[in-house]
């Protein structure tokens, strides 16, 4: 079975501070692939990242990064230097080789406070 | 390019009465997909197309909802019989082929049953 947990329900920080997403996932495929999203106040989700298990290489996207690791079944986002457009909620999915779909975790909300 | 697009935006229904939402995916995408976010259900997957292949019905809640792709581009998501149960934003996505995996998603149509 494929799960997705994203412990935080909401996070409030202060513009400029870093913040970390967390997210864990379970499942029994030996592939898979995690992603992120965003949801803006707008609602339309965008997508953010994709990575496969079997590339655990961290990545960096200007302010944004991602922390893989198997051993803690955890991929987590960082932001750096917050801003107050980084307000969303943001969303960890799975997906597994046979899967047709994304197994969505339930999102946490940041609020980026000026 | 012109991304996934969905109409109506919203939509108000009365409760037994049907309803069509239809979803326009971004060209050349084979694989589309719907999913239900509602409150405290987080995202869920109810549908699936790829190509002219049987879709993946599996996430459908109820035989009051069905769905259509055709000539393999647009969508129409129909829901029979409406029950307040269903007020929902429903969202469509498309991916160029599913082994691609990341999906981009429309802004969603969000039902109401009075």
């Amino acid at each position: 079975a494929q799960k997705v947990t994203q412990a935080q329900t909401e996070i409030s920080v202060v513009e400029k501070e870093d913040v970390t997403l967390d997210c864990v996932y379970e499942t029994r495929d030996t592939t898979y692939y995690l992603f992120w999203y965003k949801q803006p106040p707008s609602g339309e989700l965008v997508f953010l990242i994709r990575r496969n298990s079997f590339d655990e290489q961290n990545e960096i996207s200007g302010r944004y990064s991602w922390n893989f690791q198997k051993s803690t079944s955890s991929f987590n986002f960082t932001i750096t230097a917050s801003q107050v457009v980084d307000s969303a909620v943001y969303f960890c999915a799975l997906s597994g080789p046979g899967a047709n779909n994304l197994f969505f975790g339930t999102g946490t909300r940041l609020t980026v406070i000026p | 390019g012109a991304g996934v697009s969905q109409s109506p935006s919203n939509k108000v229904t009365e409760k037994g009465k049907d309803v069509e939402l239809r979803c326009d995916p971004i060209s050349g995408h084979t694989a589309l997909y719907w999913y239900r976010q509602s409150l405290g259900q987080g995202l869920e997957f109810l549908i699936y197309f790829q190509g002219n292949s049987a879709p993946d019905k599996s996430g459908l809640p109820s035989d009051r909802f069905s769905a259509e792709r055709t000539g393999g581009s647009v969508s129409t998501l129909t829901i029979q019989r409406t029950q307040q149960e269903d007020s929902a934003v429903y969202l469509c996505a498309s991916s160029l082929v599913r082994e691609m995996r990341e999906q981009y998603f429309g802004p969603g149509t969000r039902l109401t049953v009075t």
